[in-house]
């Protein structure tokens, strides 16, 4: 059980380049969530998914965006970077979302460093 | 104002002290309130809700004070491995999918 998981652990990229950033859980949660985190600044929801198929825009969405294909896995892609993208950035899933008990503790990959130059 | 507010810190203190970080948040209808803790470079994890009542966990107590909107995080008989962030995590409206991360507070335990 490895909970979640998030490749690739850094990247450099220059201005202008794509990518996209992997998430998997094998916990089958329903909701995964991407942020990013910048120093001195808390997380800051970028997109969400309450489920296979699904997609919304968090706090943060534009220059980015998200595939929900199969239940275990959330992409987040990077479509021409800026160096504003630099950041790290941390996927989460959950099996309710907040506000809903106990299953709605999210649980966090271990990021991804992302340094666009 | 930001919705959810924390000091930064960081708080340094010995072994064995006890410490306590305050919350606030801004807005009353929040339902949903968390203490996620964070080690260098590491992704969140949670530390313990924070309920009505308040609720303890070994040598952690978590309080909400709904009128002052605030939440507090009580650490007892501190150990060096406690030396971390602690981020302050509020559910801003009911059915919400978003939860509103503090910038987190800097604990340093020296033996």
């Amino acid at each position: 059980n490895a909970g979640v998981t998030q490749t690739p652990k850094f990247r450099v990229l220059k201005t202008g380049q794509s990518m996209t950033l992997l998430c998997a859980q094998d916990m089958n949660h329903e909701y995964m969530y991407w942020y990013r985190q910048d120093p001195g600044m808390g997380l800051r929801l970028i997109h969400y998914s309450v489920g296979e198929g699904t997609t919304a825009k968090g706090e943060v969405p534009d220059g980015y965006n998200v595939s929900r294909l199969k239940k275990q896995n959330f992409l987040l892609g990077l479509e021409s970077a800026a160096p504003s993208q630099t950041s790290v950035y941390f996927c989460a899933s959950s099996l309710l979302p907040p506000g809903q008990g106990h299953g709605e503790t999210q649980y966090f990959g271990p990021g991804t460093r992302l340094l666009v130059l | 104002r930001k919705e959810v507010e924390q000091d930064p810190g960081p708080f340094n203190v010995p072994e064995g002290a006890t410490v306590a970080f305050n919350c606030t948040y801004s807005n009353s209808a929040s339902q949903s309130f968390f203490w996620y803790r964070q080690d260098c470079r590491k992704e969140p994890k949670l530390l313990m809700s924070v309920y009505s009542s308040g609720n303890e966990d070994g040598r952690f107590t978590a309080q909400l004070n709904r009128a002052s909107q605030y939440i507090s995080l009580l650490i007892r008989d501190s150990k060096l491995s406690d030396s971390a962030t602690y981020l302050c995590v509020v559910n801003t409206r009911p059915s919400s999918y978003k939860l509103i991360f503090g910038s987190g507070t800097r604990l340093l335990v020296r033996p």
